[in-house]
């Protein structure tokens, strides 16, 4: 099983600054196939970014994916009031797909 | 435009088997490719992917809990159904149905579309 550990495990950040989140897999993630999900609370989880760097329709372009192998980076720069939430990666290439534990995004 | 939407009891009693329904539109579960997968959230934790079926019936179970799981469909129905026996507290959570495909223009996905989930209380 592919195990993801996220740093920071909460990140308190101001409107207007950048945030820089990590997932790092415990073995290589074959094909990139690493996303990034946001959450709010009593919401269902909203895709950012697929195959590491892809943004989801719809997204902002604030939003930003990167990395390959074991060390995958979310970055969000110019941050909104809106996008205080939980971040999720998650690899879906090797079963069983797995989450990492997520990251708090919360406002200083 | 492509929904899903969990449904089943809100409160199990220990010990209980625990049954959940996904019923969803706008895919066709016989497609090439297509897979329905059900992810949970205990209250205040991360995601666990717990099962996903595939169009071909092949399906991927949780290590930890593949004693325990089941995941069946019926794609005239337009259903998944996903079963956990012996449920104690810790099985407490909102479960979530999703959808993700092997086969599309972007390779394979993550679970693209959610269902808004459904939170089941396991108490005696």
């Amino acid at each position: 099983e592919i195990v993801l550990t996220q740093s920071p495990g909460t990140l308190s950040l101001s409107p207007g600054e950048r945030a820089t989140l990590s997932c790092r897999a415990s073995q290589s993630v074959r094909g990139s196939s690493l996303a990034w999900y946001q959450q709010k609370p009593g919401q269902s989880p909203r895709l950012l970014v697929y195959s590491a760097s892809r943004r989801a329709t719809g997204v902002p372009d604030r939003f930003s994916g990167s990395g390959s192998g074991t060390d995958f980076t979310l970055t969000i720069t110019r941050l909104e009031p809106e996008d205080f939430a939980v971040y999720y990666c998650h690899q879906y290439f090797t079963s069983p797909l797995t989450f990492g534990p997520g990251t708090k995004l919360d406002i200083k | 435009q492509i929904t899903l939407q969990e449904s089943g009891p809100t409160l199990v009693k220990p010990t209980q088997t625990l049954s959940l329904t996904c019923t969803f539109s706008g895919f066709s579960l016989s497609t090439s490719g297509v897979g329905v997968g059900w992810i949970r959230q205990p209250p205040g934790k991360a995601l666990e992917c717990l099962a996903v079926i595939y169009w071909d019936d092949d399906k991927r179970l949780s290590p930890s809990l593949i004693s325990r799981l089941s995941i069946t469909k019926d794609a005239s129905k337009n259903q998944v159904v996903l079963t956990l026996t012996n449920v104690d507290p810790g099985d407490t959570a909102t479960y979530f149905c999703a959808y993700r495909t092997l086969i599309s223009i972007r390779g394979v996905t993550p679970f693209d579309f959610w269902g808004q989930g459904t939170l089941v209380t396991v108490s005696s």
